[in-house]
């Protein structure tokens, strides 16, 4: 059972590079999400789609661009990195949205130098 | 809007000891309110959940929470802590009613047990 698969594990990226951090779940779980972990700060959303060919902003979107073609996939993108994304990025899906538990990944360290 | 507020950044017990970890919640409608673990260098695994029903629910690992809606409370205990405890926890809530996306998280717990 594999759940929500990221990648890269993890990530050191020169500013100014785009990067994307890829996303897949095998739940055919309707709605995924994109939250950052930072120290002191608990999880905050970017990102998140309630249904494939659906995204919508969270509490911290600047600077990240997010697509759901399918309902599997759910790929994270930032255009041109600076030093504030450093963070630990973590993809998770729930069968439908708010209302359920929600699955996560085992996340994605990125370090922007 | 939602918020969650975790009392105490790191809590210390001793192993065998209750674990008391505090998570107040604001929501303009009924919650459904989580707790999660996260042990280092992993990510979120789910330790329980209130959407409707008994006010105390049971999670894994020992662990349960009561849901006071007066306090609007959801405090997560275990009678007795265990050196394989220690880890992250966090508290968080999701709008029942659909109006907000994913959840809302507290800013974490860090539980140490001393032995």
């Amino acid at each position: 059972i594999a759940g929500i698969t990221q990648a890269p594990t993890s990530q050191i990226l020169a500013a100014g590079r785009r990067m994307t951090l890829r996303c897949t779940q095998d739940m055919r779980h309707n709605a995924m999400y994109w939250y950052r972990q930072d120290l002191g700060l608990g999880l905050r959303l970017i990102h998140y789609s309630n249904t494939a060919g659906t995204t919508g902003k969270g509490e911290v979107p600047d600077g990240y661009s997010v697509s759901r073609a399918n309902t599997d996939d759910f790929p994270l993108t930032l255009a041109s990195a600076v030093p504030s994304q450093t963070s630990v990025y973590f993809c998770a899906s729930s069968e439908t949205r708010g209302n359920t538990e929600a699955f996560f990944g085992q996340g994605t360290r990125l370090t922007v130098v | 809007a939602q918020s969650v507020t975790q009392l105490g950044s790191h809590v210390s017990v001793s192993e065998g000891a209750l674990v008391l970890l505090r998570c107040n919640y604001s929501s303009s409608v009924p919650p459904y309110l989580f707790w999660y673990v996260q042990y280092p260098n992993q990510g979120l695994q789910l330790l329980l959940k209130y959407t409707t029903g008994a006010t105390l629910v049971k999670g894994i690992n020992g662990f349960e929470a009561e849901f006071k809606k007066s306090e609007t409370s959801f405090h997560l205990t275990k009678p007795s802590a265990h050196m394989s405890d220690a880890a992250e926890y966090f508290c968080a809530v999701s709008d029942s009613g659909g109006g907000a996306d994913g959840l809302t998280f507290g800013k974490g717990t860090h539980l140490i047990i001393q032995p």
